[in-house]
């Protein structure tokens, strides 16, 4: 299993907003270490639209937003839009096992 | 405009060695700074980090796989390559290559290459 968990899945109607948490540990986000996040559609590759825990590269929608609270981070999503269905993973540094990067389990977003 | 290209095998037999290249433009790991990393994704299953290396030469590996791996860059700065030895059905997967920066709070990995198969069977 993944050092991140996130749940398998979340669903919502267009229009509503969702939520994705990530929830990690004492030596990952617990120790400070910042959350990114990508979104993944069907046969291609993962893209960031939040790094840093929350900033957003140039031509991510706004709709989409980072948080971060104790050993957990969130990604919002604000308006949710057809096109916004895809797989999405957060990412963080893990400090226990010699550095490593880790991911999520992924989570899958339906809009309904 | 970074980008970057996976290319290798596509199939490789069960205990063979498994040698990927990972060539990139837009940047160069002769720049302090800059890194790239390895991440695979068995098929419909999660994304896994399995290796980095920066401008300096650092290299990183996945504790779980260190054993198996072997990451290097060309004295170009544009190339970078992975071997991961003793291929098992288990390694199949898409394997991407990635740009990434190092940063104190955590690296992040943009932009990704396209991927690449690569399935193990004998």
């Amino acid at each position: 299993q993944s050092v991140l968990t996130q749940p398998p899945s979340v669903s919502g109607a267009p229009g509503q907003t969702v939520t994705i948490s990530c929830t990690g540990g004492s030596s990952n986000i617990w120790a400070g270490y910042d959350v990114h996040w990508y979104q993944q559609f069907p046969g291609t590759a993962p893209k960031v639209i939040i790094y840093g825990t929350k900033k957003r590269p140039s031509g991510v929608p706004d709709r989409f937003s980072g948080s971060k609270s104790g050993a957990s981070a969130s990604l919002a999503i604000a308006g949710l839009q057809p096109e916004d269905e895809a797989d999405y993973y957060c990412q963080s540094y893990d400090s226990s096992l010699s550095g490593n990067w880790v991911f999520g389990g992924g989570t899958k977003l339906t809009v309904l | 405009q970074i980008t970057l290209k996976e290319s290798g095998p596509t199939l490789v037999k069960p205990t063979q060695t498994l040698t990927l290249t990972c060539t990139f433009s837009g940047f160069s790991l002769n720049t302090r700074g800059m890194g790239v990393g390895w991440i695979r994704q068995p098929p419909g299953k999660a994304l896994e980090w399995l290796a980095l290396i920066y401008w300096d030469d650092d290299k990183r590996y996945s504790t779980s796989l260190k054993s198996r791996l072997t990451i290097s860059k060309d004295t170009s700065g544009n190339e970078v390559v992975l071997t991961m030895t003793n291929m098992d059905p288990g390694d199949t997967a898409t394997y991407y290559c990635a740009h990434t920066t190092w940063e104190v709070l955590s690296n992040w990995f943009d932009p990704w290459g396209q991927g690449t198969l690569v399935t193990v069977s004998s």
